[in-house]
């Protein structure tokens, strides 16, 4: 696999299930990113990690938990979502120095769908 | 916090029509600039970017420089084809808060 890889590509849940989306980078990179895109909003930035510490929230609710275990892999744990949290997940990663964070690479998405 | 203003379409031109699409943006201080593309069904794909100003960056035969003083990134291309149809986004940042993306710009290239 190269580039950024999300699973699973589609997802359909209900307001009460518990899931998680995964992305994994084989950029050799050491920042992730988690994006929403909905199509009522412009793309809204939700999570930011780097060095797998996680440096901006976004005040995105609580119902959605990020994880980063390692430089290569990131999470998004759902739970007890609201109809309006259906859109396109998009996680992104990048090299961070000193400099910034430099361009993002992103994955394809997770089209998620609460019902 | 970036902020980033660009049309939002839908744009439709003729192929081998010539393509502007404005993009102004504010920031602090001076971001790197970028243009991210999205074909239908997929994530986004990093088209080309300026880490500063006057720079011009170039891909795929579509160019945008880096306009410090009027704080913009307009991305041309001299004749579209069909297979550009998609949805274009501009995107200052590269700094530790991430990019800002613009609501973006759906292109419509016809036959």
């Amino acid at each position: 696999e190269t580039g950024v890889t999300q699973t699973p590509r589609h997802l359909v849940m209900g307001m009460t299930n518990k899931k998680s989306l995964k992305c994994e980078q084989h950029l050799g990179h050491n920042a992730m990113y988690w994006y929403k895109q909905s199509a009522k909003k412009p793309l809204e930035l939700m999570f930011v990690y780097s060095l797998e510490e996680r440096v901006e929230n976004n005040s995105v609710p609580s119902r959605f938990s990020p994880e980063c275990p390692n430089s290569s892999h990131l999470f998004l744990h759902l739970h007890t979502l609201q109809p309006e949290d259906s859109a396109l997940y998009l996680c992104a990663s990048s090299l961070f120095s000193e400099r910034g964070g430099g361009e993002q690479f992103f994955g394809p998405g997770t089209r998620l769908t609460v019902l | 916090g970036d902020s980033v203003t660009q049309m939002e379409g839908p744009v439709t031109l003729s192929e081998e029509a010539f393509l502007t699409i404005n993009c102004t943006y504010t920031a602090t201080g001076y971001p790197s600039l970028f243009w991210y593309v999205q074909y239908p069904g997929e994530g986004l794909q990093l088209l080309l970017k300026a880490t500063k100003a006057d720079d011009k960056g170039s891909n795929k035969g579509f160019e945008a420089t880096y306009r410090k003083e009027t704080t913009s990134f307009h991305l041309e291309k001299g004749s579209v084809q069909v297979s550009d149809s998609a949805v274009y986004f501009c995107a200052p940042g590269g700094g530790a808060d991430g990019l800002t993306f613009g609501k973006g710009t759906h292109l419509i290239i016809q036959p």
